[in-house]
């Protein structure tokens, strides 16, 4: 069974903080990526990685950064928290074959 | 542009009825097809996909989807709800850029008992 765990359920943060965001997966895929997703606006693809150290833009990289040092792990990172980043976060992992696992969420809160 | 359009944001069935969960694409090369259920605080889960073959794909919880090419449909279906059946569903259509998908913005389903 594919696992992506990611490294918080709910997270507080204040104005300005840097904040990370980490997401593994157990099952050696090659894709990883991270969406935010808001009510009433679906999931929103913020960044994407297909190799350790390679990355692609999304949709709204605004704000963001990601790294992938190794295979398994895919950090999002928020530079300077700003309250317009409170969201829910999730993490994905894929194949070759294109059929995204979930991990839980990170409900991240910014005050 | 790759796209992805439920029309429908909010269905409200009653327990077993039938159900008919509507979703469009735009997608310039052979889609993949997906359709994912989300409980409430929870990550998505894959309920059917759609690669290529037989256009009617089985999923679980008896869920059902039908690819129409003509029309550029991927709906699903399921014959019953159950209560449990009560969460938000997203549509979602991949195949070319480097795994990514492009997702709806989601249908919410409210089950009466």
């Amino acid at each position: 069974d594919v696992k992506v765990t990611q490294s918080s359920r709910y997270l507080v943060k204040r104005t300005g903080e840097k904040v990370f965001l980490e997401c593994v997966q157990d099952m050696d895929h090659e894709n990883m990526f991270w969406y935010r997703q808001d009510p009433g606006l679906g999931l929103r693809l913020i960044y994407f990685s297909y190799d350790v150290k390679m990355k692609e833009k999304g949709d709204i990289p605004e704000g963001y950064s990601v790294s992938r040092e190794k295979k398994e792990r895919f950090s999002l990172i928020l530079e300077s928290a700003s309250t317009n980043q409170t969201s829910m976060y999730l993490c994905a992992s894929s194949s070759l074959s294109y059929e995204q696992y979930f991990g839980p969420g990170t409900r991240l809160t910014v005050t | 542009a790759q796209s992805v359009t439920q029309p429908d944001i909010h269905i409200t069935v009653s327990e077993g009825a039938s159900l008919e969960l509507r979703c469009n694409y735009s997608y310039g090369a052979t889609p993949y097809l997906f359709w994912y259920v989300q409980s409430p605080g929870q990550g998505l889960q894959l309920l059917l996909k759609y690669f290529s073959g037989d256009t009617l794909v089985q999923g679980i919880k008896g869920f059902e989807a039908e690819f129409k090419r003509s029309q550029s449909s991927f709906n699903l279906r399921k014959p019953s709800v159950h209560w449990s059946d009560a969460a938000e569903y997203f549509c979602a259509v991949g195949g070319s850029t480097l795994g990514r998908l492009y997702f709806g913005r989601g249908t919410q389903l409210t089950v009466w008992p």
